[in-house]
């Protein structure tokens, strides 16, 4: 089964700075990749995902992530931190030997941005 | 279009108790995920149904279960509960059978479930 590691549990960031949340996966095949954010009290909302193709992907609200295999790594980042940006981010795989929605998480990353 | 519903929102329960959870997923999706957050244990998957079969398991025990029916809505059970059945229970409905195609899972805002 794949893993997560989601490199620190809590950032914390200067309104204005940049974002740079990290994350890792376990996995002997090209994986699925999805960043999604939730906020309190909320569900969870897709931000981006990687399947295949272009390995810089653009997602909302200004986040981007990069699919970088040699490293095993889909580290997610924001040029300028917002104060509304103040969430937890969670890094998430598609099991490679399921055919399914299943996802396995990391951790999760709460983000908090300093006025 | 309504996003995925979940009821109830809150609810408290003593330990022995049994209970039901509800997700209504999108209109015309037919995968329902289910999935459990907790402080401690993180976001962990429950099970996977679409088309009222279950098609995948995730590692809990057998007091949890789920179904779903032929309108997609789905509904989990908790029997016996225990004090560490304390979570958030999130649901995630998507059209289509496999997440490994452009098919994306929109989550409901998950059933805050507390033991007493």
């Amino acid at each position: 089964a794949q893993s997560v590691t989601q490199l620190g549990s809590h950032v914390s960031v200067s309104e204005g700075a940049l974002v740079l949340l990290r994350c890792n996966y376990s996995s002997s095949v090209p994986p699925y990749l999805f960043w999604y954010v939730q906020y309190p009290n909320q569900g969870l909302q897709l931000l981006l995902k990687y399947t295949t193709g272009a390995t810089l992907v653009k997602g909302i609200n200004g986040f981007e992530a990069e699919f970088k295999k040699s490293e095993t790594s889909f580290h997610l980042t924001k040029p300028s931190a917002h104060m509304s940006d103040a969430a937890e981010y969670f890094c998430a795989v598609i099991d490679d030997n399921n055919a399914g929605n299943m996802l396995t998480f990391g951790g999760g990353t709460r983000l908090m941005v300093k006025p | 279009k309504a996003g995925v519903t979940q009821t109830p929102r809150y609810l408290i329960k003593t330990r022995g108790q049994q209970v039901t959870l509800s997700c209504s997923p999108i209109s015309g999706h037919r995968s329902v995920s289910w999935y459990q957050q907790t402080p401690g244990q993180g976001l962990q998957f429950l099970f996977e149904y679409f088309s009222e079969t279950q098609r995948n398991k995730g590692n809990f025990p057998g007091r949890f279960s789920g179904r779903q029916f032929s309108n997609s809505r789905s509904e989990m059970n908790v029997s016996t509960l225990e004090l560490g059945d304390s979570a958030l229970y999130l649901c995630a409905s998507s059209w289509g059978a496999s997440g490994r195609l452009n098919n994306e899972q929109f989550f409901g805002p998950g059933t805050r479930l507390t033991v007493l």
